[in-house]
């Protein structure tokens, strides 16, 4: 799987967009973008995935670079509750075979939102 | 929709004993599902791949006779800590995959073992 890279921590004032970035220069094509988050003492929770092009969802939106080497997830109104780590995880995607799913988590970048 | 649930939350073992930990997918069926173990300030760490009916997969480093792991069902998974020791106190966090290859994966609340 293609390494990561996240910045340990960021701020972010509430109501206002978190945008946190995600390094993954040795892509391969067939791998996607997955972001998850962890809230203290929870099990991680599925944000978003992506392959190539731009996704958004009800929680979040994913964009990624045309290059593919690196991605920006953006929480467009963060509140307290977003207070979390967050990680970007690259894996191939759901045609990858019977390991698809075994995700491997970095150190992902702590994200805390003030008032 | 996708939900994974763990059971018990948090337990509290003495040194010697075993616990088991149930993984749940309440709304779907998994065929596979990943147990993983995080310690304090760290990130978590894969330990084992679970498939029903079949063997786990354990990861290296991992005692496959000191974490027992049974999927004898399309929902259901179990993970057995035998005989704790104090340094087996940890989170422990399942996933599981549908079997509808386009769904992410998703995890249960986690249980929260200490070994005393």
């Amino acid at each position: 799987d293609a390494k990561t890279t996240q910045p340990t921590s960021m701020d972010c004032a509430e109501g206002r967009a978190a945008n946190l970035p995600c390094n993954h220069s040795t892509i391969s094509g067939n791998e996607y973008v997955y972001w998850y988050r962890q809230i203290h003492s929870q099990g991680p929770q599925y944000i978003i995935h992506g392959l190539k092009n731009n996704e958004t969802n009800e929680m979040a939106s994913l964009i990624i670079t045309e290059d593919r080497k690196s991605s920006t997830l953006i929480l467009p109104h963060a509140t307290l509750r977003d207070t979390a780590v967050y990680y970007c995880i690259v894996r191939v995607g759901p045609a990858g075979g019977t390991s698809y799913g075994k995700l491997t988590f970095g150190q992902g970048t702590i994200l805390t939102v003030h008032p | 929709g996708a939900v994974v649930s763990q059971h018990p939350s948090w337990v509290i073992c003495k040194s010697g004993t075993s616990v088991k930990i149930e993984c749940r997918s309440l709304d779907f069926q998994a065929t596979t599902m990943f147990w993983y173990r995080q310690f304090p300030k760290q990130s978590l760490m894969l330990m084992a791949t679970s498939n029903e009916g079949s063997k786990a997969t354990y990861e290296q480093g991992v005692e496959k006779d000191k974490f027992l792991i049974n999927h004898a069902s399309l929902t259901l998974s179990t993970l057995t800590v035998t005989s704790a020791h104090p340094e087996d106190s940890s989170f422990y966090i399942c996933s599981a995959r549908a079997t509808d290859p386009r769904s992410p994966l998703h995890f249960g609340n986690g249980t929260r073992l200490t070994v005393t």
